[in-house]
């Protein structure tokens, strides 16, 4: 069963425009919140988090938003760039046993055309 | 330069044969992982090590093994692969077992494993 579910495999954006990722989580215990990006040939790279007690976290052209009532969080991109082109995993972590343990999602595979 | 090391990058095995994927990272983390990707499943994680001498079961353990004898390194061992072994493996650290949720994990590059 998915804890963590990123529901669309990919997204296409056109250069400038927003691009806008999804994910949404089931387990209520969960209280941080990361993406991380992935190029191909390459590890993912944290790119930027949020704990629970925030509902925005902004850096540079990258914004995540938290709404914990509906259990979900997106990432924004604003404006979109070919270099974003990649994979984005969503992941989710909370005390569990006194653990950080981070659950993943199934990843968005983002393109951004020129 | 701060990073996690992983060798080799590519591996193609037969079946049975033990094999060794090696990590190492140089940021004294105490944290680290393997992970596993395959399409349409994400990143699943193996097992995990929050120090030394401390390891313990992810997601999808069997038919693999871990050591943490020292801080930086942990490798990921094969005693028998089979073919549903062949992934990509991604090993991961962090500064704290807390922080793989305040920190973010670095991640190594990343071994393409095919066992035949």
């Amino acid at each position: 069963d998915q804890q963590v579910k990123q529901n669309s495999p990919s997204l296409s954006v056109q250069e400038g425009r927003i691009s806008i990722l999804n994910c949404d989580y089931t387990n209520s215990m969960f209280d941080y919140f990361l993406w991380y990006k992935k190029y191909p040939a390459e590890g993912p790279t944290f790119l930027i988090s949020i704990s629970s007690i925030k509902d925005k976290n902004e850096d540079g052209r990258f914004t995540v938003f938290l709404n914990k009532s509906a259990k979900h969080l997106s990432l924004h991109i604003v404006p979109s760039q070919p270099g974003d082109s990649a994979v984005y995993f969503c992941a989710a972590s909370g005390s569990s046993g006194g653990s950080y343990i981070p659950t993943f999602g199934r990843g968005t595979s983002l393109i951004v055309h020129p | 330069e701060a990073q996690v090391t992983q060798n080799p990058r590519y591996l193609i095995t037969v079946t049975g044969k033990k094999l060794t994927v090696t990590c190492s990272q140089n940021m004294n983390h105490e944290y680290m992982s393997w992970y596993r990707q395959d399409p349409g499943l994400g990143l699943r994680q193996i097992y995990y090590s929050m120090n030394v001498e401390v390891t313990d079961k992810g997601d999808v353990p069997e038919g693999y093994k871990v050591s943490r004898k020292e801080k930086r390194n942990f490798p990921l061992i094969l005693e028998s692969p089979s073919p549903n072994q062949t992934s990509l493996y991604f090993c991961a650290s962090s500064l704290s077992w807390a922080g793989g949720a305040n920190y973010g994990y670095t991640f190594g590059s990343g071994t393409r494993l095919t066992v035949v």
